[in-house]
């Protein structure tokens, strides 16, 4: 079946870096998007920004330009989000998610615990 | 950026009865070439991802019961609940796909009465 299957959870020290991988399944990969959305505890969902699975082209939201790169690997079916210099308000649940009819969001990965910590 | 607000933030309703969220735009998510609203609705149940429950503002997602429904257009928007049941205990996002950032209302938590 259609699904997204995320790395696992991830403790980092301050000024780290973490690469986050979402790998699909169950749908042509290169025909849609995959977006990044992070939860941090208590807070609304967050949107990160977006690849076309097909190009590669990217959008990131202007809150994370420079911090965040988001890539694809067509040959193992997997996407990828980098966030770099963390700081402890990065800590945070982190998803995938594919643009679906119209680009809104109808599957989603397990999502990914990122703990930033000294 | 568009700002989405919703309401009530908490609502209590008995099993059976009806539950209504609101949502509300800084401005329109009505796309005029082709009069889609670029409005979801999502469920989030706790330790889970979202699940989309409605796109383009009213269309039902494959799977979903049909006591979901989502109604509105342009800045304006309701997500009902017709008859409560006790799945149906989540969090409610609404969420705008009309332009970049992709921005999410605060959630509204339904609990049962």
């Amino acid at each position: 079946q259609v699904q997204l299957v995320q790395s696992g959870a991830e403790v980092k020290k301050p000024g780290a870096s973490v690469k986050v991988s979402c790998k699909a399944s169950g749908y042509t990969f290169t025909s849609y998007a995959m977006h990044w959305v992070r939860q941090a505890p208590g807070q609304r969902l967050e949107w990160m920004g977006w690849i076309n699975a097909g190009n590669g082209d990217t959008k990131y939201s202007q809150k994370f330009q420079g911090r965040v790169t988001i890539t694809r690997d067509t040959s193992a079916i997997t996407a990828y989000m980098e966030l770099s210099s963390l700081g402890s308000e990065d800590t945070a649940v982190y998803y995938c998610t594919r643009g679906g009819r119209g680009d809104a969001f109808d599957i989603w990965g397990q999502g990914t615990m990122v703990t930033v910590s000294s | 950026d568009i700002v989405m607000t919703q309401s009530p933030d908490s609502l209590a309703v008995s099993l059976g009865e009806r539950a209504t969220i609101n949502c509300k735009s800084s401005q329109s998510v009505l796309y005029n070439s082709n009069t889609k609203n670029y409005l979801a609705w999502y469920q989030q149940k706790p330790g889970q991802p979202p699940k989309l429950l409605i796109y383009w503002a009213s269309t039902r997602q494959s799977g979903v019961p049909d006591r979901f429904s989502g109604s509105g257009s342009g800045t304006d928007f309701t997500l009902t609940i017709s008859s409560l049941q006790a799945e149906d205990v989540a969090v409610y996002y609404c969420q705008q796909y009309y332009s970049t950032p992709r921005t999410f209302g605060q959630g509204t938590k339904v609990e049962i009465k």
